[in-house]
Parts: structure tokens; C-alpha cells; sequence
């Protein structure tokens, strides 16, 4: 068991770019979430995938996000045009829930940077 | 709606003092409750969890946490700081019921432990 892996681990760059992160969940967990934590605060839920079906977004997914799990293993997230507002830390977890319970397992996380 | 208040976002503590980070929450079903703890640049590191059973539950580094559910509450302790205990810590609520699992955290707790 590897852990959670994410790459790549800082990204800068400028408004309207587009950006691309990816994550590798634990082997075997068919769960995969995206949170977001800007500066001083808590992870935000953003979405999460049950094998490669993404089943539940937030508000805070506008329409230039946009997340996929093409093969129920790895995800990616990208996001278009980047604005100066989505500088944070983007943080993947991934689980398998059991008997009805389920404990999320974080990974290091892409820290954005958009000049 | 779920949501976590975490009450006090500094605490500073002299290093062998006993260690107390407050946490609130709300929840229209019966809560699963975390605490993570993250240290710079890193991701969430999964302290301990409730979901149901004892509620006092013991977790990683000595620390522990009890479930009261008559004052909606989950504070995390520890008898004596250590200095490697210096890390924000986040409490966080998710559901018990349906499938949906994503994690609502509170704005977390930076924890100082003096020498």
C-alpha cells in the first residue's frame, strides 16, 4: 500500500491557462474524492467518483472544472481559464467503504498558483 | 446539512500540558465524526475516527476523542503535548445514511506547543 499519490505536487501559473492534476488513489478503492483548501480554511468537498462514475458535484465545480476517472483507477482534474481565485491546495482522498462505513485517505496534495 | 465548528483557531500549549482542541457539529442524521491532522505542505493524516460503539475512541500519538451527543460535541485531547505535536488539526462530520460520504470540516485549529 502505497498511499495516496498526486502530481504534480506545485503548479504555477498564469490567468487563463488551463491546468491539469492527476491522482492515484490506494489500489483497490473504488471511492476517489476532490477537496479544495484555500489558505486558512478547511477542505471544501468538490466531487466524488464510485468507480469511474462521478456521482456528486458541488457548487463549487463551476462549469470550467471538470473531473474524470476513465478507468475507475486514476482521476484527473482539470481546470479551464484559470482564474486568480482558484489558487489553493487541491487534495484527493480515496476509500473503501465496508459494512457501511468508510474512512476517507488523503493524499499530499497540488498546490495551485495562478498569477 | 452538516457542519463543523471548531472553537478557537489558535491554541498554544507548553510542551507535557495536556492538550484540548474543541469541536462542535451539526447534523440531521447520526454523524460520523474525524479528526485529521495536517503539517506544512502536507496532506490530511486520518488521527481518529467515531462512527458508532464506544464513545470514547483512542487514536495515533497518544490522542483521543469521546462523542457527546447531548452537547453535539467532539473535542479532541491528549495529556502531554509533545513538540512534534505542532500541526493544524481539522474536525470533520460526514453522513451515516445513503451514499454519500464526502467530509464537511470545520476551519481547523493551528496547534503551538511552546518549549
Amino acid at each position: 500500500d502505497t498511499g495516496v499519490s498526486q502530481n504534480p505536487r506545485h503548479k504555477i501559473t498564469k490567468r487563463g491557462q488551463n491546468v491539469t492534476f492527476r491522482c492515484d488513489p490506494i489500489s483497490e478503492h473504488n471511492r476517489l474524492y476532490w477537496y479544495r483548501q484555500t489558505l486558512g480554511q478547511g477542505p471544501e468537498f468538490l466531487t466524488y467518483f464510485q468507480n469511474e462514475a462521478q456521482l456528486e458535484k458541488s457548487r463549487l465545480l463551476s462549469d470550467r472544472f471538470s473531473a474524470e476517472r476513465p478507468k475507475g483507477s486514476f482521476s484527473t482534474l482539470e481546470i479551464q481559464r484559470t482564474e486568480q481565485g482558484d489558487s489553493a491546495m487541491y487534495l484527493c482522498a480515496s476509500s473503501l467503504p465496508f459494512g457501511g462505513q468508510e474512512t476517507q485517505y488523503f493524499g499530499p496534495g497540488t498546490r495551485l498558483l495562478v498569477l | 446539512a452538516q457542519s463543523v465548528t471548531q472553537l478557537g483557531s489558535h491554541v498554544s500549549v507548553s510542551e507535557g500540558a495536556l492538550v484540548l482542541l474543541r469541536c462542535n457539529y451539526s447534523s440531521s442524521v447520526p454523524p460520523y465524526l474525524f479528526w485529521y491532522v495536517q503539517y506544512p505542505n502536507q496532506g490530511l493524516q486520518l488521527l481518529l475516527k467515531y462512527t458508532t460503539g464506544a464513545t470514547l475512541v483512542k487514536g495515533i500519538n497518544g490522542f483521543e476523542a469521546e462523542f457527546k451527543k447531548s452537547e453535539t460535541s467532539f473535542h479532541l485531547t491528549k495529556p502531554s503535548a509533545h513538540m512534534s505535536d505542532a500541526a493544524e488539526y481539522f474536525c470533520a462530520v460526514s453522513s451515516s445514511s445513503g451514499s454519500a460520504r464526502q467530509l464537511t470540516f470545520g476551519s481547523g485549529t493551528q496547534l503551538t506547543v511552546l518549549p
